[in-house]
């Protein structure tokens, strides 16, 4: 079954600061994996997805992640945070065994110091 | 293109009551899945339906059900609420190709607070 590991629940930086997000995968074939974030009370917005056309994806606001298959990992990164960047993320992977189905992470909010 | 709507947006319950929740999905969208977020549990994946069929489901007792109308539009309903069922309930839409790498458009959510 595929899986997701989302590596520290809170990272903090500071504004124009670099941000790194790390998500881990467990997978026995190839997965497609997604970036999703959510704003306070909101529902999820989607920032990014890897469908093994390209192993960097860039996505909107600024957000791109690396798919590194010898590392397991999809981590996100931005080069400069904003403020409007507060919010949660989500790190998620297809389920091959529902194509609907999405397995998340636990999340990592995210919180920009000015 | 209006996004995914679900109404109610916030909802107050007592417990052994039962509850409807309904998602309107984005216009051409035939597949709806329903997914619990809670503190503890994080995002949980309830069911998903596509032309009026469930075609999946997650680990969810019987209390959780829910149905899609000929329009997509979809319902979930909760029997006998328990106070762990507080949770914000997200409804999802997508094309319904079945394809793995299909990207699921979320709605706002309903959060439901079990009294």
């Amino acid at each position: 079954a595929q899986s997701v590991t989302q590596l520290g629940s809170h990272v903090s930086v500071s504004e124009g600061a670099l941000v790194l997000l790390r998500c881990n995968y467990s997978s026995s074939v190839p997965p497609y994996l997604f970036w999703y974030v959510q704003y306070p009370n909101q529902g999820l917005q989607l920032l990014l997805k890897y469908t093994s056309a390209a192993t960097l994806v860039k996505g909107i606001n600024g957000f791109e992640a690396e798919f590194k298959k010898s590392e397991t990992s999809f981590h996100l990164t931005k080069p400069s945070a904003h403020m409007s960047d507060a919010a949660e993320y989500f790190c998620a992977v297809s389920d091959r065994r529902g194509a609907q189905k999405l397995v998340f992470g636990q999340g990592t909010r995210l919180t920009i110091n000015p | 293109k209006a996004g995914v709507t679900q109404t109610p947006r916030y909802l107050i319950k007592t417990r052994g009551q039962q509850v409807t929740l309904s998602c309107s999905p984005i216009s051409g969208h035939r597949s709806v899945s329903w997914y619990q977020q809670t503190p503890g549990q994080g995002l949980q994946f309830l069911f998903e339906y596509f032309s009026e069929t469930q075609r999946n489901k997650g680990n969810f007792p019987g209390r959780f059900s829910g149905r899609q109308f000929s329009n997509s539009r979809s319902e979930m309903n909760v029997s006998t609420l328990e106070l762990g069922d507080s949770a914000l309930y997200l409804c999802a839409s997508s094309l319904g190709s079945g394809a793995l790498q299909e990207t699921q458009y979320f709605g706002p959510g309903t959060r439901l607070l079990v009294l």
